[in-house]
């Protein structure tokens, strides 16, 4: 089975300061995908960013980037020039590429605090 | 368009009481997901509908739970017997998938969940 792991809890940045939240997985699968979803106070599960694991090269929308090591199964979302806007819960979460089941896994969360 | 809507917003039970949540997908949506989202938790695969395809309740924590989609639209889920353990935030999501296709995106659409109190 596979799971996902957020070990930051919390992070804090400043106003138009850059910070890197964490996620690693665990699959067997070699095509799979990857999302960064972001849950504000109001409950609902926004879509930050994709990334599809055949693919190479970073995926990147606007200030959120990503930075996916398939061997390291690892995969971090960037947020730069933070905004007070960002200050959210953030999910990382998998997805099989291949088969009828397309629930998504998620990891526990990283609550990000921005600061003045 | 109108994203997925969920009803009640908030909903405080006595243990033992049972309860129906419902999930308004968005229109022309095939497959809907109801997740659960415990204090401090990711969010966790309850059941997913696809089209007219046998429900997968593989994510279900007991036979406490159900779930029915009506005319391939309009989701409850059920709780009988409620415990405390049940407060959680349930959210539904829909997306747009052929039935039979694999690989894709399928991105799903969230709902802003419903936060179930039982008492």
């Amino acid at each position: 089975a596979q799971t996902v792991t957020q070990s930051q809890p919390e992070m804090s940045v400043q106003e138009a300061e850059t910070v890197t939240l964490s996620c690693t997985y665990d699959t067997s699968e070699s095509d799979y995908y990857l999302f960064w979803y972001k849950q504000p106070p109001s409950r609902q599960m926004i879509l930050v960013i994709r990334q599809e694991a055949y693919k190479q090269q970073n995926a990147t929308e606007n200030r959120f980037s990503v930075n996916f090591q398939k061997a390291a199964k690892s995969f971090s979302l960037k947020i730069s020039d933070s905004q007070l806007g960002d200050a959210a819960m953030y999910f990382c979460a998998y997805r099989t590429y291949t088969g009828t089941a397309s629930k998504l896994t998620f990891g526990t969360g990283t609550r990000l605090q921005v600061t003045l | 368009g109108a994203g997925v809507s969920q009803s009640p917003s908030n909903k405080v039970t006595e243990k033992g009481k049972d309860v129906e949540l419902r999930c308004d997908p968005i229109s022309g949506h095939t497959a809907l997901y109801w997740y659960r989202q415990s204090l401090g938790q990711g969010l966790e695969f309850l059941i997913y509908f696809q089209g007219n395809s046998a429900p997968d309740k593989s994510g279900l924590p007991s036979d406490r739970f159900s779930a029915e989609r009506t005319g391939g639209s309009v989701s409850t889920l059920t709780i009988q017997r409620t415990q405390q353990e049940d407060s959680a935030v349930y959210l539904c999501a829909s997306s747009f998938r052929l039935a039979g296709e694999v690989g894709g995106v399928y991105e799903q659409y969230f709902g802003p969940g419903t936060r179930l109190t039982v008492t």
